[in-house]
């Protein structure tokens, strides 16, 4: 069974540019997540979805980052414009979603998006 | 800050020495898990304990479990050298659905 993707695996972006990220989730999950993580530090929660609906974005800020998860499937996050603060890994996970509310979900990992603001 | 916190930040033990990474939080959890991370890779869960568990075992992995202290430790027997890596505690708090992932111990074994 294939894992969760996402690409690029790398990006490198003047400021003020925009950028996004791809992610494909384990087929049959129904919960995807966006998590931010910094360097030294563990992910934080940017957006989840159950299915196609964004029920936690309350971290994201809206001002420069969306996302979207179109027919419940593949889901894309983007920033625009970048700030040099946004240099981080972007890890995209997803899990059945049947725990999500008691904490027992296991969440799956893709390896993540490192981007590089310059 | 609702983070869970791991200590020691940092641990560097012997080939076949025990690891021992605590995880401390701040208020009450449906449940604990515990994930690995090696460097450049993303996050692989390891084990759940749920918040009636005290202890609970997976090979060479024993979580323990206490609530009245709001801890967990992950005990690594017998360590071995593609151990390295980081091992992040995550709690879901009660009446809560966000994850919560700590900072991450940072586990060097030395071959």
């Amino acid at each position: 069974e294939a894992g969760v993707v996402q690409s690029p695996r790398y990006k490198i972006i003047e400021k003020k540019q925009p950028v996004a990220f791809w992610c494909n989730p384990i087929s049959g999950h129904n919960t995807l997540y966006w998590y931010l993580q910094n360097l030294g530090q563990g992910p934080e929660l940017l957006i989840r979805y159950e299915n196609e609906e964004a029920v936690d974005d309350s971290q994201l800020p809206k001002d420069r980052f969306s996302a979207e998860r179109l027919k419940g499937v593949d889901s894309t996050l983007k920033i625009q414009p970048a700030e040099l603060g946004d240099s981080a890994v972007y890890l995209c996970a997803s899990s059945l979603g049947a725990g999500v509310g008691m904490g027992t979900d296991t969440q799956y990992f893709g390896p993540g998006t490192r981007l590089t603001v310059l | 800050s609702q983070q869970g916190e791991e200590d020691p930040q940092a641990l560097s033990i012997q080939e076949g020495e025990n690891a021992t990474m605590n995880c401390s939080y701040k208020t009450s959890i449906n449940n604990l898990q515990w994930y690995r991370q090696n460097s450049g890779r993303g996050l692989v869960h390891l084990i759940l304990i749920r918040s009636n568990e005290r202890e609970k075992h997976s090979g060479r992995l024993r979580v323990t479990l206490d609530t009245s202290k709001k801890s967990s430790s992950l005990l690594i027997t017998a360590s071995r050298a593609a151990d390295t890596a980081s091992y992040f505690c995550a709690t879901v708090f009660t009446g809560g659905f966000k994850t919560i992932f700590g900072a991450g111990t940072r586990l060097f074994v030395k071959a």
